[in-house]
């Protein structure tokens, strides 16, 4: 089944504390993009990537870190989470853009005390 | 400056046709997406238009003008299960997508 995988689904955690938020696809899509959704603000790209060692920042890059070694995974890092990135995250893959739907992952929703 | 505009909030009932409007400022646009998302689920594609005109699929169209910036999604025969939040979202260059806050529609019985 095509399919773009998150973990974890659900994290609280603390101030400082790094973590990372795991994202694979198995459709073999070149793009690949991080979004966060909050209420009253709607999805906002992070990162993204076009294709193996190839990033770029979105519209809300700051606190945030990526990596794309592997065609099929986009890791999303935290190096020291604060509570306004408290929010629901969410992966996104497709074949390339221009054009292209994006298929999203189940979300992971992340609360920094 | 990168905007999307789409009403917060609608109500129509069951059986009835409803139209979502999205207005946009976008630089070196490249196509308008809509997506579907269920409370508590991700997104999933509906439609894409980068040519002004009507793209029709079963109950849903999306319409585009390039030239207002304009947008609209339309939905028919609503059914309870179309009770969502409808998101819209511009394509900037070839990598870049920014989206609207989304519309959330109730549909009454």
């Amino acid at each position: 089944e095509a399919q773009v995988t998150q973990n974890p689904r659900y994290l609280i955690t603390v101030t400082g504390k790094k973590l990372t938020v795991t994202c694979s696809q198995n459709m073999n899509h070149e793009y690949m993009s991080w979004y966060r959704q909050d209420p009253g603000l709607g999805l906002r790209q992070i990162y993204y990537s076009m294709n193996v060692e190839v990033t770029d920042k979105g519209d809300v890059p700051e606190g945030y870190k990526v990596s794309r070694k592997e065609k099929r995974n986009f890791p999303l890092i935290l190096e020291s989470p604060s509570p306004n990135q408290t929010s629901l995250y969410f992966c996104a893959s497709s074949s390339q853009t221009g054009g292209r739907p994006q298929h999203f992952g189940d979300g992971t929703r992340l609360s920094i005390l | 400056g990168q905007n999307i505009d789409q009403p917060t909030e609608m109500t129509a009932t069951e059986g009835a046709i409803v139209q979502i409007n999205c207005t946009y400022q976008t630089s070196g646009f490249n196509g308008l997406f809509w997506y579907q998302q269920h409370a508590g689920e991700a997104p999933t594609f509906l439609s894409y238009n980068v040519l002004d005109g009507l793209e029709e699929k079963g109950r849903f169209s999306s319409f585009l003008s390039r030239s207002k910036g304009y947008s609209y999604l339309l939905l028919k025969e609503l059914q309870m299960k179309d009770s969502a939040s409808y998101l819209c979202a511009a394509l900037s260059g070839t990598y870049k997508y920014i989206f609207g806050t989304g519309t959330r529609l109730k549909v009454l019985a």
